[in-house]
């Protein structure tokens, strides 16, 4: 039972503009929400986070939004850049992260 | 502030040997988490310990699997008897249990197992 999905396995995005990257979740009792960036042979590393009291937490380029009735969230990064390619997963906490599959993005210059 | 170690990065076991890997957690955080990335797969959750329980074992196969974290000295995971399905990435993360940062798990870079 899949309870965090990201549907799309990959996106493309031109340099300087917009990546959008979704993430759904079926149970409502999670209470925290995080996005983490991973590179091949590397450990993930923390983005950005957002607890479900809140719909909008926001850091430098990357800007975390939460839809608590649909069970959504997503990442937005502007203006993307080449650097920010990679593997991002979303994760519910409730203690232990529970992850989707990943998405991968490539910034093309 | 060294972030979270875990060794070795890349082991090379045999059927049947056992494997043993090892984690330090951030300083200052007491809570460890172990999780497995299958080839193809996303992160899956195994044990969250803190020094010296087990507070939640629910992702840990029911044989051949056990993790300690003692008082002194680093996390260690330890597969007995190993097969190739263990073949995978163990990716450690530690996190402070309380304050502003309590929901957020640090990783290490993992320990990559490859049984021949």
């Amino acid at each position: 039972d899949q309870q965090v999905k990201q549907n799309s396995p990959s996106l493309s995005v031109q340099e300087g503009r917009i990546s959008i990257l979704n993430c759904d979740y079926t149970n409502s009792m999670f209470d925290y929400f995080l996005w983490y960036k991973k590179y091949p042979a590397e450990g993930p590393t923390f983005l950005i986070s957002i607890s479900s009291i809140k719909d909008k937490n926001e850091d430098g380029r990357f800007t975390v939004f939460l839809n608590k009735s649909a069970k959504h969230l997503s990442l937005h990064i502007v203006p993307s850049q080449p650097g920010d390619s990679a593997v991002y997963f979303c994760a519910a906490s409730n203690r232990k992260l529970i992850f989707g599959q990943g998405t991968e993005l490539s910034v093309k210059p | 502030n060294a972030g979270v170690m875990q060794n070795p990065r890349h082991l090379v076991r045999r059927r049947g040997q056992e494997a043993r890997l090892r984690c330090s957690p951030m300083k200052g955080h007491s809570h460890v988490y172990w999780y497995r990335q299958l080839p193809e797969e996303g992160l899956k959750f195994m044990v969250y310990l803190q020094k010296e329980n087990i507070i939640d074992e629910s992702g840990m196969p029911k044989e051949r699997f056990s993790a300690e974290f003692p008082k002194e000295g680093p996390s260690i995971l330890r597969i007995q008897q190993v097969v190739r399905g263990d073949s995978a990435a163990y990716f450690c993360a530690s996190s402070p249990g309380q304050g502003s940062t309590k929901n957020i798990q640090y990783f290490g870079a993992g320990t990559r197992l490859s049984v021949l």
